[in-house]
């Protein structure tokens, strides 16, 4: 089962920041911070990760509270391209061994005109 | 540099007949995991393999589905005699190596069971 709490729908209108939360309250010291988001009928994409600090990339920055339990996704600029369900993950990383991705039911995003 | 690639992308079956999906991972990866996604559910992992072991199965049904990674081609999902309930989005993702950051996702096959 997901180890992670996510709001079933957000709405964002187009140009403004999505914010979107995710609770992970029993995150271990060793479990990353993932997320993915999925395109209508598309297999999903690696959007960031994270482990403790703050991070951000191209698409997207993942702010961690301080004690690990929740996170915050933030699209700066929401365009209608980003309408997606967006998925929190937590998930051990490791060179060994299987660690799939288990994936909840995630944010259905829609970025309004 | 193509990404993961599965065939077909739509496939029907009627009620006990076998269906094969294939997934063609990334240049460079040998890594291969399947996912299987139903209507209005997220997804739910199935199988992981290296080419030619498999990993970890513990997400597959005990009866009917097997899955291979041979030395040479495609990795093989196969699901025989099938049923309605197995209609569904089966994805295929891969990666360079164990545990690596970012698994890399094809497009799916919609298996449609009449």
């Amino acid at each position: 089962d997901a180890k992670t709490t996510q709001p079933p729908s957000m709405d964002c209108a187009e140009g403004r920041a999505a914010n979107l939360p995710c609770n992970h309250s029993t995150i271990s010291g060793n479990e990353y911070v993932y997320w993915y988001r999925q395109i209508h009928s598309q297999g999903p994409q690696y959007i960031i990760h994270g482990l403790k600090n703050n991070e951000t990339n191209e698409m997207a920055s993942l702010i961690i509270t301080e004690d690990r339990k929740s996170s915050t996704l933030i699209l700066p600029h929401a365009t209608l391209r980003d309408t997606a369900v967006y998925y929190c993950i937590v998930r051990v990383a490791h060179l060994s061994g299987n660690t799939p991705l288990v994936f909840g039911k995630g944010t259905r995003l829609s970025v309004i005109a | 540099n193509a990404g993961v690639m599965q065939n077909p992308r739509h496939l029907v079956r009627r009620r006990g007949q076998e269906a094969r999906l294939r997934c063609s991972p990334m240049k460079g990866h040998s890594h291969v995991y399947w996912y299987r996604q139903l209507p209005e559910e997220g997804l739910k992992f199935m199988v992981y393999l290296q080419k030619e072991n498999i990993i970890d199965e513990s997400g597959m049904p005990k009866e009917r589905f097997s899955a291979e990674f041979p030395k040479e081609g495609p990795s093989i999902l196969r699901i025989q005699q099938v049923v309605r309930g197995d209609s569904a989005a089966y994805f295929c993702a891969s990666s360079p190596e164990a545990g690596a950051i970012e698994q890399y996702f094809g497009p799916g096959t919609r298996l449609t069971v009449t």
